[in-house]
């Protein structure tokens, strides 16, 4: 099974900053990588597949990268909206999440 | 707009059973793989089983290997996870999603997600 480890696991940071989560697969996923943002008692929603594409209605402030293990999510800008807990997922076998990275606004 | 609506959570004593329902508007559910998609209170998620567009396939997560069956009903728009032998290790949130595909790729992700079915198996 390929496990998925973020980190770090939780963040505080302030309006403006910029913010990184990094997500690290346990084997080769290619660009199978996937980033998901969950707010508080609702249903995650889809931000970024196949590593760096923004889905549709997303701000551009968001974005994607990495290769074979090691991605990353980035928020240039961080806004009061951006709250929650971000979640990667690999689709290269199976799928499997990230444990989730809490961001909170300082 | 595309939804899917989850049913049939509720309290539940170990060793039991339950059935989850998804129910689907806004696009042609036939034409879609779909998946089941737990979450623990307070903690991350786990991708619990899937099964192809005509039925056909299906897979399992390890933990519910052997004890949840997925299954489609394409006439009727709805998605089922029937869950027996439940533990209390299977207390969740049980989401449904639809799964998306880069046209002429292999790429996959999760869009949209039901609103959400809580599920707890407690004595």
């Amino acid at each position: 099974d390929i496990q998925m480890t973020q980190s770090p696991s939780s963040l505080s940071a302030s309006i403006g900053d910029r913010v990184t989560i990094t997500c690290r697969a346990s084997q080769r996923i290619y660009s199978y990588l996937n980033w998901y943002q969950q707010k508080p008692g609702k249903a995650p929603k889809v931000l970024i597949y196949a590593t760096s594409t923004l889905q549709s209605g997303v701000p551009s402030r968001f974005s994607g990268s990495g290769s074979g293990t090691d991605f990353t999510l980035t928020i240039s800008s961080l806004q009061p909206e951006d709250f929650g807990t971000y979640y990667c997922q690999q689709t290269y076998t199976f799928w499997t999440f990230g444990q989730g990275t809490k961001v909170e606004i300082k | 707009q595309e939804q899917l609506v989850e049913s049939g959570g509720g309290v539940v004593k170990p060793g039991r059973s339950l059935r989850l329902s998804c129910a689907a508007s806004g696009f042609t559910f036939a034409n879609y793989a779909m998946h089941w998609v737990r979450q623990a209170p307070g903690k991350g998620l786990e991708w619990v089983a899937v099964i192809w567009s005509d039925g056909n396939n299906k897979y399992y997560g390890d933990s519910v290997k052997g004890r949840f069956t997925i299954s489609r009903d394409n006439s009727q728009n709805t998605m089922y996870l029937q869950m027996n032998s439940l533990r209390v290790e299977d207390t969740a949130v049980y989401y449904c999603a639809r799964e998306m595909v880069v046209e002429g790729a292999t790429h996959n992700w999760f869009d949209p997600w039901g609103q959400g079915t809580l599920v707890t198996v407690s004595s």
